[in-house]
């Protein structure tokens, strides 16, 4: 099993304020790094699928950054919103594995106080 | 939204019980999985399929079982449940013929076993 982590753990940000967090996976064999947004009680959602180093994505105020060099990739949320509490998880994809299983890591949980 | 659903979305039982966790899906897709994660940890894959009639097993070890018989449904038995199998079980799919695949998530049932 391959080592996907995410920090920090856990974070609180007040309404309106941008945060930033990561997804460290190995910088070798890599193929794709996959972001999902999980709310309580619902389905997780996918946000990016990114396969390029230097790749950026956005899709609304979320962004994700990535770096396959040094095996990185970093989530943005500007101005917060309460609706953006969620868990954050990342999930690797790796060139060694033909069948393109998911490695995910344990998740960043947002919570947006207002 | 994706389409794929789960039930029960909550179950309680008693040890040494059999259970069927449900999952079904309705875009057509071949590719389907399970997972099962623990609060704080990460998703690990335990079962997953390429088809009907096509099921492996993922990189957890898991006591229960899965079948394919049809494309949209890929069921997860648990012969004789025990406490240590409480848990959060996902069901999720994507297509065969992209392998930078999202997957679909279903909302998950949550299993506790007395």
């Amino acid at each position: 099993i391959l080592n996907v982590e995410q920090s920090p753990q856990s974070l609180h940000v007040q309404e309106g304020d941008s945060t930033n967090f990561t997804c460290s996976f190995p910088s070798s064999n890599f193929y794709a790094l996959h972001w999902y947004r999980w709310e309580t009680a619902k389905s997780p959602e996918a946000l990016f699928v990114m396969t390029l180093n230097g790749d950026e994505k956005k899709k609304g105020r979320i962004s994700a950054t990535l770096n396959t060099k040094e095996g990185y990739s970093y989530l943005y949320i500007k101005g917060s919103q309460p609706e953006d509490s969620a868990t954050y998880l990342c999930a690797f994809q790796s060139t060694a594995d033909s069948w393109g299983k998911l490695q995910f890591g344990a998740g960043t949980q947002v919570v947006v106080t207002p | 939204e994706a389409d794929i659903y789960q039930t029960p979305r909550y179950l309680v039982i008693g040890t040494g019980k059999k259970i069927t966790l449900e999952c079904s899906q309705t875009m057509g897709h071949d590719k389907m999985y399970w997972y099962q994660q623990d609060p704080g940890m990460e998703l690990h894959l335990i079962h997953y399929s390429y088809g009907v009639n096509s099921t492996e097993k993922g990189d957890l070890s898991s006591e229960s079982t899965v079948s394919r018989i049809r494309t949209e449904h890929f069921p997860l038995t648990l012969e004789s449940a025990r406490p240590s199998h409480t848990s959060q079980y996902l069901c999720a799919s994507s297509e065969l013929r992209v392998r930078q695949e999202t997957q679909y998530f279903g909302p998950g049932t949550r299993l506790l076993v007395l």
